[in-house]
């Protein structure tokens, strides 16, 4: 069936250090990927997508590329702010038929940037 | 235009009780999902709805759960005879449509229902 496997955490990084949460699916077909971003006490926000294979999506200095041949869809950034701090999930929307708009969620992976 | 908007934020419950959960899609959202975020764990899909039809409820237990999202007013997502293991934090998402096109989906902030 289709999941989402990321990276565990908790992730602890010093402000400007690098970023890396990897994340893999399983999926029938053509899914798009998205990374969602849980702020404490609030509801996801989209942070970035991808709806074709070697697409690249981008937000706030977060990027992401869609690896087909790998089933991958890593997160990265450069230079991490202490305002990163936040869940972050990776998550996959079917591409029609029985999966319409649902999406699968990886089990979220917390990151936490010090100053 | 106001996002998607869920209450109560915060909902306490006795076992034995029931919960209503509520939620609007942003303007001009037909299609609306539930999610369930247990602690700890990331979000699994329950049930995903149109105007007045349930369109798969594949995640939704068997028992004691149910949805509507009636043709006017908020979708409710209602749990009957709550035990503690309901505890958990329930999000709605909305969307225009649906399909291959990486459709976003907007959530709202959540209900946190906890039984006691």
């Amino acid at each position: 069936g289709n999941s989402v496997t990321q990276m565990e955490g908790p992730v602890t990084l010093s402000e400007e250090a690098f970023l890396t949460i990897n994340c893999t699916y399983t999926a029938t077909g053509y899914p798009s990927l998205f990374w969602y971003v849980q702020y404490p006490g609030e509801g996801l926000q989209l942070l970035l997508k991808a709806t074709k294979a070697d697409d690249k999506g981008s937000n706030k200095g977060f990027e992401a590329t869609y690896r087909k041949e790998t089933t991958s869809f890593h997160l990265e950034k450069g230079s991490v702010q202490v305002s990163d701090s936040a869940v972050y999930f990776c998550a996959h929307q079917g591409d029609g038929g029985t999966s319409y708009g649902k999406l699968t969620f990886g089990q979220g992976t917390i990151l936490t940037v010090h100053p | 235009n106001a996002g998607v908007m869920q209450n109560p934020r915060h909902l306490v419950r006795r076992r034995g009780q029931e919960a209503r959960l509520r939620c609007s899609p942003m303007k001009g959202h037909s299609h609306v999902y539930w999610y369930r975020q247990l602690p700890e764990e990331g979000l699994k899909f329950m049930v995903y709805l149109q105007k007045e039809n349930i369109i798969d409820e594949s995640g939704m237990p068997k028992e004691r759960f149910s949805a509507e999202f009636p043709k006017e007013g908020p979708s409710i997502l209602r749990i009957q005879q709550v035990v503690r293991g309901d505890s958990a934090a329930y999000f709605c998402a909305s969307s225009w449509g649906t399909g291959s096109i990486g459709t976003e989906a907007f959530f709202g902030q959540g209900t946190r229902l906890t039984v006691v």
